[in-house]
């Protein structure tokens, strides 16, 4: 079966645009988790989407979000790019959230900001 | 606060031999533990887990020791070999107000295996 898919794979944008991923998780999982990793700081958490709905969210500031639609496809949004947010962007998805088994990673998609 | 942490940011080995990756954990909370590995350009892959109520789980080649009384765990690959190259991550899960989880990451020990 199809695994989690991630476009755009890379990503050059300006600081100061705004940028939207997508994630388009393994048919019939209905959750979707985003992380952002950094060289310095691993991979950090951002947000969760259960049934197009925010459940849990980490510590960034509200320039980043997201969303989630019926068929489970979510996309995240930056606004305002700062240099800082270049990084790798994965995403995960599952059925339900769960961890023992079934979460599974995207390729990435590498924001590039200059 | 980094509540998971990975003190060794790289590890090298010889093939054959045992690779030992640690990680050590902050929060009380955590209940369940996962290793990923992640090759460049990949995204990371589901390795070997284990629940707080268990102190060792094997998978093969894989082992992960759960010590709660320390809050550390380890992962430990017999025999290493050249494929195994690449950054293991520790993550740890538990329940948050709300009901929901998240998965925190430690920052990544590259493990480098030498034929």
């Amino acid at each position: 079966k199809a695994g989690v898919t991630q476009t755009p794979r890379y990503l050059i944008k300006t600081r100061g645009q705004q940028v939207t991923l997508s994630c388009s998780p393994i048919s019939g999982h209905r959750s979707v988790s985003w992380y952002q990793q950094t060289p310095g700081q691993g991979l950090q958490f951002l947000f969760e989407y259960f049934s197009e709905t925010q459940r849990n969210k980490g510590n960034f500031p509200g320039r980043f979000s997201g969303r989630q639609f019926s068929n489970s496809r979510s996309e995240m949004n930056v606004s305002t790019l700062e240099l800082g947010d270049s990084a790798l962007y994965l995403c995960a998805s599952s059925l339900s959230g769960e961890y023992n088994y079934g979460y599974t990673f995207g390729s990435g998609t590498r924001l590039t900001v200059v | 606060d980094q509540q998971v942490k990975q003190n060794s940011p790289s590890l090298s080995v010889q093939e054959g031999r045992i690779s030992i990756l640690n990680c050590d954990y902050t929060n009380s909370m955590f209940d369940y533990f996962l290793w990923y590995k992640k090759y460049p350009a990949e995204g990371p892959t589901f390795l070997i887990s284990i629940s707080s109520i268990k102190d060792k789980n094997e998978d093969g080649r894989f082992t992960v020791f759960l010590n709660k009384s320390a809050k550390h765990l380890s992962l430990h690959i017999v025999p290493s070999q050249p494929g195994d190259s690449a950054v293991y991550f520790c993550a740890a899960s538990g329940r948050y107000q709300g009901g929901s989880e998240k998965l925190v990451f430690g920052k990544g020990t590259k493990l480098t295996v030498n034929p």
